[in-house]
């Protein structure tokens, strides 16, 4: 039971390019979500998914795009990546999320030049 | 939207001591959870806490939603408690599911 994955663990980026941070749960977890956390900050929450084929903003998602096409699955797309985008990014998951606690993934660091 | 806010900002202690954690917020809440951020970066969940009291351990939490504010306890800290202490609500006007977070206390116990 791996819990809540995250890959890449690092990535550097070159503005402009695209890349796709990948999350995957094994805990047949109903909501997931991403995160990103900049330097003396807490979390802010990116896009998040209440089930397969339901998806929807968060508080910062402009420049991301995600789908949710499986239970497991729920990647994060950088369509253009910008210096602004610089951050950890982390997966988290819950069985339902109004009920239960988060668990998050180890998180991806990203550096966009 | 909702403010989240926590106290102290930062916190020295010596192990053996203990602490109060606080963080207070501007509307009424749904959920509220306590996160610990080791010094690797991994997000640990400690309480799942909307109202009432909870103990872990040598953690407790108590949440008073009435007054829009929660404490985490923390007694006989370990230098492994050491890390950053988060809080994170889920606002009743901001919308389902949308947890907003602390800026968070960096705690560091000495050994």
């Amino acid at each position: 039971n791996a819990g809540v994955t995250q890959t890449p663990k690092f990535q550097v980026l070159k503005t402009g390019q695209s890349m796709t941070l990948q999350c995957a749960q094994d805990m047949n977890h109903e909501y997931m979500s991403w995160y990103r956390q900049d330097p003396g900050m807490g979390l802010r929450l990116i896009h998040y998914s209440v089930g397969a084929g339901i998806t929807d903003q968060g508080e910062v998602p402009n420049g991301y795009n995600v789908s949710r096409s499986t239970t497991e699955d729920f990647p994060l797309r950088l369509l253009s990546a910008a210096p602004s985008q610089t951050s950890v990014y982390f997966c988290a998951t819950s069985g339902t999320p109004n009920q239960e606690t988060q668990y998050f993934g180890p998180g991806t660091r990203l550096l966009v030049l | 939207g909702i403010q989240v806010e926590q106290s102290p900002p930062d916190l020295i202690l010596q192990e053996g001591a203990n602490s109060t954690l606080r963080c207070n917020f501007s509307d009424s809440v749904n959920n509220l959870q306590w996160f610990h951020q080791n010094p690797w970066g991994q997000l640990i969940n400690l309480f799942y806490i909307p109202s009432g009291t909870k103990q872990n351990g040598r953690l407790s939490a108590t949440t008073v939603a009435t007054e829009r504010y929660s404490l985490l306890y923390i007694s006989s800290s370990q230098t492994t408690d050491s890390g950053v202490y988060f809080c994170a609500v889920e606002g009743s006007a901001s919308g389902t599911y949308k947890y907003i977070f602390g800026t968070g206390t960096r705690l560091k116990v000495l050994a």
